[in-house]
C-alpha cells in the first residue's frame, strides 16, 4: 500500500534552513505530484506547493517564493522540501501529500519544525 | 489569490444530526475545483470530497457535497461518532491552492 514516511522532528534557529524528506513506498514514485502543507501548532491548513516527480517542476504559493525549495531523488523515491530564512513563525508540523482524486489521498505522518532561539 | 471563508468556525451537533458546513470564496473556483477534508485531533487530514460534489474513494455516501462557483456546501446526513471533527475547503482550481479557516464539528 502507499506509504509516505517523513523525516524526524527538527529544532532549527532563527535565519537557519530546514530539509524535510518524504520517502515513498507501495506505488510507482513519478505517479503522483507531491504536495507540501503546513500546520502551525492548533491552527489550520496552509499549502506552501507542489512538486511534479517526473519532471522537478514546481509551484509555490507565492508566500513562500524565495524561501522554499522541492526537490525529489527519484533513485531514493524521496521527495524534500527546504525551508529557508527561518522564523518563529515557521513553528508547525509540515506535512507531505499525495492527492490524486481517483486513488485517494496519502499522507506522511508530519515533521514538527521548531524555530527558537 | 483566491480567499476561502468557511462558516460557521464551529457547529455543536448531536449524533444522529445533519450537518450543513459552508465555504465561500472570494472569486470563481476555477471549474468548480473545490475540495473538502476532514482532520480529527492528533490526526493528518483525509481527503472527502473534490471536484465540489465527489466523494473520495472510501468516503461513505453520508457525505454529499455541492455548490458553484463562489459558494460551496459539505452535507453530512446523520451525523455519527467518528464525524466529530475539524473540515476544510481547499480549492485547487488557481494557485495558490489556499485552505479555508475550518468549521469544527463537534458534540453538542
Amino acid at each position: 500500500q502507499v506509504q509516505l514516511v517523513q523525516s524526524g522532528a527538527e529544532v532549527k534557529k532563527p535565519g537557519a534552513s530546514v530539509k524535510v524528506s518524504c520517502k515513498a513506498s507501495g506505488y510507482i514514485f513519478t505517479s503522483y505530484d507531491f504536495n507540501w502543507v503546513r500546520q502551525a501548532p492548533g491552527q489550520g491548513l496552509e499549502w506552501m506547493g507542489w512538486m511534479n516527480p517526473n519532471n522537478g517542476d514546481t509551484d509555490y504559493a507565492q508566500r513562500f517564493q524565495g524561501r522554499v525549495t522541492m526537490t525529489r531523488d527519484t533513485s531514493k523515491r524521496t521527495a524534500f522540501m527546504e525551508l529557508s530564512s527561518l522564523r518563529s513563525e515557521d513553528t508547525a508540523v509540515y506535512y507531505c501529500a499525495t492527492i490524486d482524486f481517483q486513488d485517494g489521498d496519502h499522507w506522511g505522518q508530519g515533521t514538527l519544525v521548531t524555530v527558537s532561539s | 489569490e483566491i480567499v476561502l471563508t468557511q462558516s460557521p468556525g464551529t457547529l455543536s451537533l448531536s449524533p444522529g444530526e445533519r450537518a450543513t458546513l459552508s465555504c465561500r470564496a472570494s472569486q470563481s473556483v476555477s471549474n468548480n475545483y473545490l475540495a473538502w477534508y476532514q482532520q480529527k485531533p492528533g490526526q493528518v487530514p483525509r481527503l472527502l470530497m473534490y471536484g465540489a460534489y465527489s466523494r473520495a474513494p472510501g468516503v461513505p455516501d453520508r457525505f454529499s457535497g455541492g455548490g458553484s462557483g463562489t459558494d460551496f456546501t459539505l452535507t453530512i446526513s446523520r451525523l455519527e461518532p467518528g464525524d466529530f471533527a475539524v473540515y476544510y475547503c481547499q480549492q485547487y482550481g488557481s494557485s495558490p491552492f489556499t485552505f479555508g479557516p475550518g468549521t469544527n464539528v463537534d458534540i453538542k
